[in-house]
Order: C-alpha cells, then structure tokens, then sequence
C-alpha cells in the first residue's frame, strides 16, 4: 500500500463548481497533515495545514479522519487560478514530509 | 513575505562531475530539508538538518550526498558523482519549528538539476 495515495485525476470542472479531493495514508502513527499546491514545473505551495477538528480557509475546507486515515480538500467556487496539482502531504513518525502523486485539477471557462 | 530562495534555477553537469546546489532559507527558521521531484513523479524527502547535524535522511541520500551550513545563511546540497538518475528538480525547505509544532515547511523554487 502506498504510504499516501491521492486520485490522479486530472479532474476538469467549470468555474463556480464545487470539488473535492480525497487521500488515504498508511501510517496510522502520522501526526500532522498538510494540502500543498504545485503548478507546473514549480515548487509545492502550503494551501492549508489538516486540523483534526476540520478547517476552513475562503473557499478551502480540509478534514481529516484519523480513525479511517482520510483526508479531504473541497474547494468551493472555483477560478480558472485554482487550476493546479494538489498534493497530500502526511508527516510521518519519522517527522518528514511524505507527498503523495497529486491530483490535478482543471478549471475551464 | 520572506522566502527561500535557491541557486542557480538551472544546472547542467556531465555524468561524474561533482555538483553544488546552494538555498538560502527563510532567516529565522531553524530545520532545513531537501527534497528531489524526477519529471512526472512525485516529490521525494532526501534528508532534513537541525543543529548543524543531519536529523533524519532517506535511501535515496546516500554515500554521494552531503549536506553543509557553511556559514549562518547558506545551506548547500553536495553530490560528489552525479549519475544520469540524478537528473531532477532540487527543493530546499525550511521550517521555523520542528515536526512537534505541526508548522508546514516552506519551499524554495527550486534547482533544476540536468545530467548529461
């Protein structure tokens, strides 16, 4: 089982619609969890940190679920800038940062 | 907003040759990591760096890699023989705190490392 694993996608949406990406991770001992966002050919950026009591950032909601090893993005209204890759991002025991592949998302006019 | 920042953006070494890629993290940060993406896949852990000694490195980091704070502000990323495999894109990241604090990591933009 892949430590964390992510739906490629890619997922292509309209502007204004509501998606959402899920993640499972393998390490049941994992401690903080993280959404990153990456455009194409350029550094992963921090999009929110996973609280286990849920978050809300605008128009980004994160939730995890330690007992299923779940987490979840859900982006509301989205904008043609939203198009990127999103990455799941676990610390593990060991407290580095595991990725996993990403899944991409289109936004189209 | 302060950032990390990296040199050079682009490299090109032959096979052998012994590489330097140099970052600059975020002044007030004490955890230092190194990350690699190869082209189309995912980004990699290699090694993270507190107290001027290594605190934890992958399998990929091995004999061939080195890391070093040369001074207070550099950070630098040594590999002594390059291969073809090597070929990647290169992020360094920095953290305020460590993994207790549940603080995210700060991404530089990046070294692209080409192998000939």
């Amino acid at each position: 089982r892949k430590e964390v694993e992510q739906d490629p996608g890619p997922f292509n949406v309209p502007e204004g619609a509501t998606v959402a990406f899920n993640c499972t991770y393998s390490n049941s001992a994992s401690q903080s969890f993280f959404w990153y966002r990456q455009d194409c050919r350029k550094e992963p950026k921090l999009l929110m940190s996973v609280y286990s009591s849920g978050n809300e950032d605008g128009r980004f909601t994160a939730q995890l679920n330690r007992a299923s090893q779940y987490i979840s993005l859900l982006i509301r209204d989205s904008k043609l800038s939203d198009s990127a890759t999103y990455l799941c991002v676990v610390m593990d025991s060991s407290y580095k940062l595991i990725f996993g592949s990403g899944t991409r998302l289109l936004v189209r006019p | 907003e302060p950032e990390v920042t990296q040199t050079p953006s682009h490299q090109v070494t032959q096979m052998g040759q012994e590489v330097i890629l140099r970052c600059v993290p975020i002044s007030n940060h004490l955890y230092f990591y190194w990350y690699r993406q190869i082209l189309g896949q995912k980004v990699e852990f290699l090694v993270s760096f507190y107290n001027n000694e290594i605190s934890e490195k992958s399998e990929i980091f091995d004999d061939q890699f080195s890391v070093e704070r040369p001074d207070g502000s550099n950070f630098t990323l040594k590999i002594r023989s390059t291969k073809l495999e090597d070929s990647a894109m290169y992020f360094c990241a920095s953290s305020e705190k460590g993994w207790y604090s549940n603080q995210p990591q700060h991404f530089g933009d990046g070294t692209r490392l080409s192998i000939l």
